[in-house]
């Protein structure tokens, strides 16, 4: 079935480690899209890439990073220099023109 | 300004009335909007995506949409418990950036 699949569903995460969340999608699509969720809040654009080898800063991209090596893949490392990461991340995906993003199960990432 | 505002929640209506959630967008080049419906701990599903001026219905949704006035808005007809979650207004520029609003909690209660 096509999709996309977000992994680890549960990450906890010490204090100073950087930790990366998956993100892969087999839907062909050209965009791709990292969001970051509080409780009771909506979604914050974190980093977005058009195509492969090219991303663009969202909202809140400090002490986050990426790569898009593949049209399959957008992994999110989550870096010590963010200091408060704990929150609920979803990864998205669209095709260009006018069309609707689909959604990945999310990650919830807490810090211990 | 933020790029996409909602009107402020919670929103609580009867059983069977109509739900309006509306939404205002700042950049004018945005070209598509989206509704997504998110229970809470679970990924947005879309409800509705308008890309024209006008009304588009979709069973008991309805989607309106004024680039003019950069609005755009859903109604939700003879509203169910099941309605009820967090709306999520999505608005997407030429250049694929994808910007979602706050969100607006609607309870609909039996």
């Amino acid at each position: 079935d096509g999709g996309i699949t977000q992994s680890p569903k549960y990450l906890f995460r010490k204090e100073g480690q950087n930790v990366t969340l998956s993100c892969e999608q087999n839907l062909n699509h050209d965009a791709m899209y990292w969001y970051r969720q509080d409780p009771g809040q909506g979604l914050r654009l974190i980093y977005y890439s058009q195509i492969v080898n090219d991303f663009q800063k969202g909202d809140i991209a400090e002490g986050y990073s990426v790569s898009r090596e593949k049209k399959e893949s957008f992994p999110l490392t989550v870096t010590s220099a963010q200091k408060n990461p704990t929150a609920f991340y979803l990864c998205a995906s669209t095709s260009t023109g006018n069309t609707e993003a689909f959604f990945g199960q999310g990650t919830r990432l807490t810090v211990v | 300004q933020k790029e996409v505002e909602q009107n402020s929640g919670p929103l609580s209506v009867p059983e069977g009335a109509i739900a309006s959630l509306n939404c205002t967008y700042s950049d004018r080049g945005s070209q598509s909007f989206f509704w997504y419906r998110q229970y809470s701990g679970k990924s947005p599903e879309l409800i509705m995506f308008i890309y024209s001026n006008g009304d588009k219905e979709d069973g008991r949704f309805t989607a309106q949409l004024n680039k003019a006035s950069q609005y755009v808005s859903l109604l939700i007809r003879d509203s169910q418990p099941s309605d009820s979650a967090t709306y999520l207004c999505a608005v997407k520029t030429s250049g694929s950036r994808l910007t979602f609003g706050e969100g607006t909690q609607l309870t609909v209660n039996p």
